[in-house]
């Protein structure tokens, strides 16, 4: 069974501190992505990342950071956290290539920033 | 315009209706189209894939890609409470699956 995991399932932060939320998978995937999910406004792609050490902006990158420095490992950081990135952060993993490969979700951080 | 549009809903039925889900998009570049599915408290999953236009049959679940219309539907028949969830189309104008573009989801709710 692919397994993606999320460090947190919830959290709470104060305006103005840096946040790292982790996400691991288990199936030596290529593909790496951060979301947030907000009522409303469905999922939106934060970053994602093809290989270790690679990354791409998505759609709302502003405010957010991410590293990859193994390749089942996926972090997004928040520099100075704030109140409008309260939200539930999902992440998700696929294999690479050419063709069409599922992306498998974790079970989601719901962070909040007080 | 956005790119893909889905009725939030919610959509409540009684048990054993069908069920049809819609979702609308403008990108005529679109080839992959998803449905997941997301209970409550979890991270979505996938249900159905399709490439290009015509239909997919899984069980009680049809999903159709009408790409001339830029209109694609997904259907449960004999719907049952486990079916309760959120309803999330996807679409991609990709090989790879990277860049998914999301509906905003409908949440389904199944009556007993």
């Amino acid at each position: 069974d692919v397994k993606v995991t999320q460090s947190s399932r919830y959290l709470v932060k104060r305006t103005g501190e840096k946040v790292f939320l982790e996400c691991v998978q288990d199936m030596d995937h290529e593909n790496m992505f951060w979301y947030r999910q907000d009522p409303g406004l469905g999922l939106r792609l934060i970053y994602f990342s093809y290989d270790v050490k690679m990354k791409e902006k998505g759609d709302i990158p502003e405010g957010y950071s991410v590293s990859r420095e193994k390749k089942e490992r996926f972090s997004l950081i928040l520099e100075s956290a704030s109140t409008n990135q309260t939200s539930m952060y999902l992440c998700a993993s696929s294999f690479g290539g050419p063709t069409y490969n599922e992306q498998f979700f974790g079970p989601g951080t719901r962070l909040t920033v007080l | 315009q956005k790119e893909v549009e889905q009725d939030p809903g919610p959509l409540s039925v009684p048990e054993g209706a069908i069920v049809s889900l819609n979702c609308t998009y403008s990108n005529s570049a679109f080839q992959y189209f998803m449905w997941y599915r997301q209970y409550s408290r979890k991270g979505p999953e996938l249900l159905m894939y399709t490439y290009s236009s015509g239909n997919k049959e899984d069980g009680r679940f049809t999903a159709q890609v009408d790409k001339s219309s830029k209109y694609i539907s997904l259907f449960i028949r004999d719907s049952q409470p486990s079916d309760s969830a959120t309803y999330l189309c996807a679409m991609s104008n990709q090989g790879g699956s990277e860049k998914l573009v999301f509906g905003k989801g409908t949440k389904l709710t199944v009556n007993p």
